[in-house]
């Protein structure tokens, strides 16, 4: 079947710190893979996305490649600031579908 | 633009009642509305997929005679908790996406709605 596993949290770090937050998925064909970002008291909005193998999504200065050989999709930010603290999604789309399979979710605090 | 809301943000109920939960996307037509569960530091797990005018696709293992879905317009969708017990207490969230642009790609989510059954 198709799942997501995400590095646990919380992960606490301070401004300016380097960030990676690993994500390993598993599934069958080629999926979507994706990046939401959950920030307090609002709905999950869409980080970054890959939909094919060496792609590369990337946004407000966050990245991540899609990895087929090693079934991967790792969050990184070079410079982590404190508007960043979120809860941050892994999560993939079957081949061929609409519907998300999302990680459990990983809580990112940054202190100044 | 493509914004989702939910209606109420949160609700108590008493065990036995029934208690509904609306999903509207305020900018864009939503051929598919998506409603996921979250248990507290948990993932979303989708519990089901609607289409505009077509009966709910639910997931394995949801029940579809306690969780009711309507998508009766391309704007609202309702998920309906029947006969509410402590065990359906939990954070639903609505997505949808549409037919044109960015909504055809894209899941575009509600803020959640908290329910707590007493």
């Amino acid at each position: 079947g198709n799942s997501v596993t995400q590095m646990e949290g919380p992960v606490t770090l301070s401004e300016e710190a380097f960030l990676t937050i690993n994500c390993t998925y598993t599934a069958t064909g080629y999926p979507s893979l994706f990046w939401y970002v959950q920030y307090p008291g609002e709905g999950l909005q869409l980080l970054l996305k890959a939909t094919k193998a060496d792609d590369k999504g990337s946004n407000k200065g966050f990245e991540a490649t899609y990895r087929k050989e090693t079934t991967s999709f790792h969050l990184e930010k070079g410079s982590v600031q404190v508007s960043d603290s979120a809860v941050y999604f892994c999560a993939l789309s079957p081949q061929g579908a609409q519907k998300l399979v999302f990680g459990q979710g990983t809580r990112l605090t940054i202190n100044p | 633009g493509a914004v989702v809301s939910q209606h109420p943000s949160w609700v108590i109920c008493k065990s036995g009642t029934s208690v509904k939960i609306e999903c509207r996307s305020l900018d864009f037509q939503a051929t598919t509305m998506f409603w996921y569960r979250q248990f507290p530091k948990q993932s979303l797990m989708l519990m089901a997929t609607s289409n505009e005018g077509s009966k709910a696709t639910y997931e394995q293992g949801v029940e579809k005679d306690k969780f009711l879905i309507n998508h009766a317009s391309l704007t609202l969708s309702t998920l309906t908790v029947t006969s509410a017990h402590p065990e359906d207490s939990s954070f639903y969230i609505c997505s949808a996406t549409g037919t044109s642009g960015r909504t055809y790609n894209e899941q575009f989510f509600g803020p959640g709605t908290r329910l707590t059954v007493l």
